[in-house]
């Protein structure tokens, strides 16, 4: 079935700093990429997606990058601050139903 | 107000008790999950539901049962449970992308 690697495990910066999360998947048949942020005691919250038939998004200060070819995505969080420090997770979900598998986690810590 | 709601907020049983959590979604999404958050594994499945009565094995089914009551309800059994099922549960509702409820943390002595 479908993995979902996700690096780095944790990030430390300072505040202003740009960020860069990776996630790789295994499976050519998954479609679908969304993103969640779960800030420390809180409930997932989606923050940004992508499809399989694009190559980039962007939001605010969030850029997601897509590539097909090498299975892999990237999530750039620019002029990051304190209120960013959150788990970062990717997620991969394929055409044949709603299973969505998710990466272990990024954790970010943007400190003052 | 929410749209998922998860009760108990926090439980703690000993090993062998019996267990139910609840999940309740006012989004009228077909699909509903449970997932256990432990640090180092991301968030697992363990079931999940596109419908009242339909139930899905996910990647982690073992030692957990459950049922979907109606679109709105879905409930997670732990008929014996043991210390390795100490962790936080999510239940979340779907029509593509994931609302979360607020989470349960259970605790197994």
């Amino acid at each position: 079935g479908e993995q979902v690697e996700q690096l780095p495990s944790s990030l430390i910066v300072q505040e202003g700093a740009s960020v860069l999360i990776n996630c790789s998947y295994t499976d050519s048949a998954s479609v679908y990429f969304p993103w969640y942020k779960q800030e420390p005691g809180k409930r997932l919250q989606f923050i940004i997606d992508i499809r399989s038939n694009m190559e980039r998004k962007q939001t605010q200060r969030l850029t997601l990058l897509f590539d097909k070819k090498t299975k892999h995505l990237s999530l750039h969080i620019t002029a990051t601050q304190p209120g960013d420090s959150a788990i970062y997770f990717c997620s991969a979900t394929g055409t044949g139903g709603y299973k969505v598998v998710f990466g272990s986690g990024t954790r970010l810590l943007v400190s003052p | 107000e929410a749209a998922v709601t998860q009760s108990p907020r926090n439980k703690v049983t000993v090993t062998g008790g019996n267990v139910t959590l609840s999940c309740r979604q006012t989004n009228s999404h077909n699909y509903m999950y449970w997932y256990r958050q432990d640090t180092g594994h991301g968030l697992r499945l363990i079931h999940y539901s596109y419908g009242a009565g339909n139930l899905q094995i996910g990647d982690v089914p073992d030692g957990y049962k459950a049922t979907r009551t109606t679109q709105e309800d879905f409930f997670l059994l732990l008929e014996l449970a043991s210390p390795s099922q100490t962790s936080l549960y999510f239940c979340a509702s779907s029509d593509g992308t994931e609302s979360f409820g607020p989470g349960t943390r259970l605790t197994v002595l």
